[in-house]
């Protein structure tokens, strides 16, 4: 069983919706992020929390730390959203990564 | 502008050639990190450097090899010894050991033929 754990692993929306992925993990944690990976490979940090609710722009990051589990919710989705989210925790010294969640928004 | 640079983009090699793949930044930090990514699965550490002249295999470090000679720079050579080269290669870095937020380069898309 993979420590960390994303669904859905695939996500169609139309343009306008909420969108929410989420992340379970197993193991104790420093830290979780969520990544966004464009087409192309880059990868852009959007958040980094180890408590509570975090919010820019459309975006919003929630951690239960009780129950393990986290989730990426995008507000008024738009297609330039398209991508792949990516949820990663920190423990020790290394990070482990999730496999990610590949969104696409319809125009 | 601060940052994490990596080159080529994209890199073809024949079986058999060594490759090394360039990591600079100039963020100023401590540690630096290799990850490999494949179709389906999660980004999985090769090697990474906590601190100059220092570094430490990751889950996957069999087939490569780093160096750390300064700071900014942690190139790294995929062997002929790697068995399946093929892959996108990321490369990232941190405050240090003790900073959690990871900053990624644009990657480098290595195939092999």
């Amino acid at each position: 069983k993979n420590e960390v754990e994303q669904s859905p692993q695939n996500l169609t929306a139309q343009e306008g919706e909420f969108i929410t992925i989420n992340c379970s993990y197993s193991v104790g944690i420093s830290a979780l992020h969520w990544l966004q990976q464009h087409p192309g490979g880059g990868i852009v940090s959007l958040f980094m929390l180890s408590s509570g609710k975090k919010k820019h722009g459309r975006l919003i990051a929630t951690i239960n730390i009780q129950e393990k589990h986290s989730s990426l919710h995008i507000t008024a989705s738009h297609p330039r959203d398209s991508a792949v989210y990516i949820c990663a925790v920190a423990r020790d010294d290394k990070i482990i990564f999730g496999k990610g969640t590949r969104l696409h928004i319809l125009p | 502008d601060g940052g994490i640079t990596q080159s080529p983009k994209y890199l073809f090699r024949k079986e058999g050639q060594n490759v090394t793949l360039s990591c600079e930044q100039n963020l100023n930090h401590d540690a630096m990190y290799w990850y490999r990514q494949d179709p389906g699965q999660g980004l999985r550490l090769i090697y990474y450097s906590q601190i100059v002249n220092d570094f430490q295999k990751g889950d996957i470090a069999e087939g490569y090899s780093v160096s750390r000679e300064k700071k900014e720079s942690f190139p790294l050579t995929v062997t002929s010894a790697q068995k399946n080269p093929t892959a996108f290669y990321l490369c990232a870095s941190s405050a240090g050991p003790d900073s959690y937020e990871q900053y990624f380069g644009p990657g480098t898309r290595l195939t092999v033929t």
